[in-house]
C-alpha cells in the first residue's frame, strides 16, 4: 500500500541547515513526490516536486535554499541558511493508481 | 497569477448537507485536475478526493473513507470546481482546501496551487 513516513519533529539553528526525511512505503522506490510547507496559520503551498533521481522543480517564488534530493525510497528536503519564517509544517505528498497519499507531516522549529 | 477561492463554509448540524466551491482563474481551468484536500483542528492534511480534466475523462476517485458520501463536480465554463459532501458528521469538522494537480497523470499528480481554505464546522 502507497504510503509516506515523516519524523514528526525536527529543529536547526537560525542560519544553520536542516534536511527533513520522507519515505516512501517499500514497494515504491521510483515514485516521486511533492514537498510542501505549511506557516502558522497559513494555506500549504507547494515547494518542490521531486523525482526519484533528484530532480526538482521548484514553485513558483521558491528561494534558492529549499532544494531536493533523492536516495532509493528516501525523499529529501534541504534547507540551508535556516530564517525564521521557515519554522512551519512540512508535508510530503505522492500519488499512484488514483490515490493522492500525504504524509503525516515533520514540524520543524527554528532555534 | 494562478488563484483558487474556496467558499460555502459554516456551520451545519450533523447529517445535513453542504456544498463547497472553488472557483479558479489565472489558467485554463478545463486543463487541469482538481482536488479537495481537507486539515481537522491541530491536524495533519488528509486527501478528500479529485476530479480528473473531460480531456482524460472527468472521473473522480475519492479517500476510501468518504466515498459515497463526498462528490467532486466541475463547470469548466464557470471556471468551478465543487465538493458536495452529505450525511455530515462531527469528525468531518476542517478546513477545506482547494489545490490544482500538476499532471494530466490519469494516476493523479502533485497539489501545485492551494486556496486559502474554507472552514466546515459540523456540530448541533
Amino acid at each position: 500500500q502507497l504510503a509516506l513516513t515523516q519524523p514528526s519533529s525536527a529543529s536547526a539553528s537560525l542560519g544553520a541547515s536542516v534536511r527533513l526525511t520522507c519515505t516512501l512505503s517499500s514497494g515504491h522506490p521510483t515514485y516521486a513526490i511533492a514537498w510542501h510547507q505549511q506557516q502558522p496559520k497559513k494555506a500549504p503551498r507547494c515547494l518542490m516536486i521531486l523525482k526519484r533521481d533528484g530532480s526538482h522543480t521548484k514553485g513558483d517564488g521558491i528561494p534558492d535554499r529549499f532544494s531536493g534530493s533523492s536516495s532509493g525510497t528516501e525523499r529529501y528536503l534541504t534547507i540551508s541558511s535556516l530564517q525564521s519564517e521557515d519554522e512551519a509544517d512540512y508535508y510530503c505528498q505522492t500519488w499512484g493508481g488514483g490515490i493522492q497519499v500525504f504524509g503525516g507531516g515533520t514540524r520543524l522549529t527554528v532555534l | 497569477e494562478v488563484q483558487l477561492v474556496e467558499s460555502g463554509g459554516g456551520l451545519v448540524q450533523p447529517g445535513r448537507s453542504l456544498r463547497l466551491s472553488c472557483t479558479a482563474s489565472g489558467f485554463t481551468f478545463g486543463d487541469y485536475a482538481m482536488s479537495w484536500v481537507r486539515q481537522a483542528p491541530g491536524k495533519g492534511l488528509e486527501w478528500v478526493g479529485f476530479i480528473r480534466s473531460k480531456d482524460i475523462d472527468g472521473s473522480t476517485d475519492y479517500a476510501a473513507s468518504l466515498k459515497g458520501r463526498f462528490t467532486i463536480s466541475r463547470d469548466d465554463s464557470k471556471g468551478i470546481a465543487y465538493l458536495q459532501m452529505n450525511s455530515l458528521k462531527i469528525e468531518d469538522t476542517a478546513l477545506y482546501y482547494c489545490s490544482r494537480l500538476h499532471s494530466g497523470d490519469y494516476s493523479g499528480g502533485a497539489f501545485d496551487y492551494w486556496g486559502q481554505g474554507t472552514l466546515v464546522t459540523v456540530s448541533s
